[in-house]
């Protein structure tokens, strides 16, 4: 089993629809979540970090359930530029490696 | 600057050739990580950096690949030999540590096309 494991998608949804990634991971001793946001043939960047009791940043909704080792993202209003991939991100304890997940891409279309 | 810096940009090489690859991460983090995409593909992990600790080199394909991290700062990918299937994005990132409350950032990347 992967350490993290994502929708596979990808979502193809209109502009305006609301849209949910789902991410599990396996090692139980993770400590930060995060979700990134990778444009194509650029870099991955920061979308936003994962905190136990959810938290939201705009359009953006992150949850995190510990029991069940799984991470959501939501995305409401859905924009023509939130099209990209989305990647789930791990880390444990210090001396542990941030873990990526494989990414769902996401094309918002007109 | 106050990211990451990786040089060069483009790098189109002779199957059979060693390359370079060289990451100066954000001023003061003391981990550094090494990451390889290719076309299409998920981010793969191939080494990483904290302190003056011993690397993790558990991602490195084979031994045609090394790096090292001089002075706690600036890294160096080698690759020898290099392959046609070696042909990716080489991905740099850096944090200011690991564990809780720690956040990776990337550099722009290291294009590597094997001719």
């Amino acid at each position: 089993r992967k350490e993290v494991e994502q929708d596979p998608g990808p979502f193809n949804v209109p502009e305006g629809a609301t849209v949910a990634f789902n991410c599990t991971y396996s090692n139980s001793a993770s400590q930060s979540f995060f979700w990134y946001r990778q444009d194509c043939r650029k870099e991955p960047k920061l979308l936003m970090s994962v905190y136990s009791s959810g938290n939201e940043d705009g359009r953006f909704t992150a949850q995190l359930n510990r029991a069940s080792q799984y991470i959501s993202l939501l995305i409401r209003d859905s924009k023509l530029s939130d099209s990209a991939t989305y990647l789930c991100v791990v880390n444990g304890y210090y001396g542990q490696n941030f873990v990526f997940g494989p990414g769902t891409r996401l094309s918002v279309l007109p | 600057g106050a990211g990451v810096s990786q040089s060069p940009s483009n790098k189109v090489t002779e199957k059979g050739k060693d390359v370079e690859l060289r990451c100066d991460p954000i001023s003061g983090h003391t981990a550094l990580y090494w990451y390889r995409q290719s076309l299409g593909q998920g981010l793969e992990f191939l080494i990483y950096f904290q302190g003056n600790s011993a690397p993790d080199k558990s991602g490195l394909p084979s031994d045609r690949f090394s790096a090292e991290r001089t002075g706690g700062s600036v890294s160096t990918l080698t690759i020898q030999r290099t392959q046609q299937e070696d042909s990716a994005v080489y991905l740099c990132a850096s944090s200011t540590g690991t564990g809780k409350g720690n956040t990776i950032y990337f550099g722009e990347g290291s294009w590597l096309t094997v001719v």
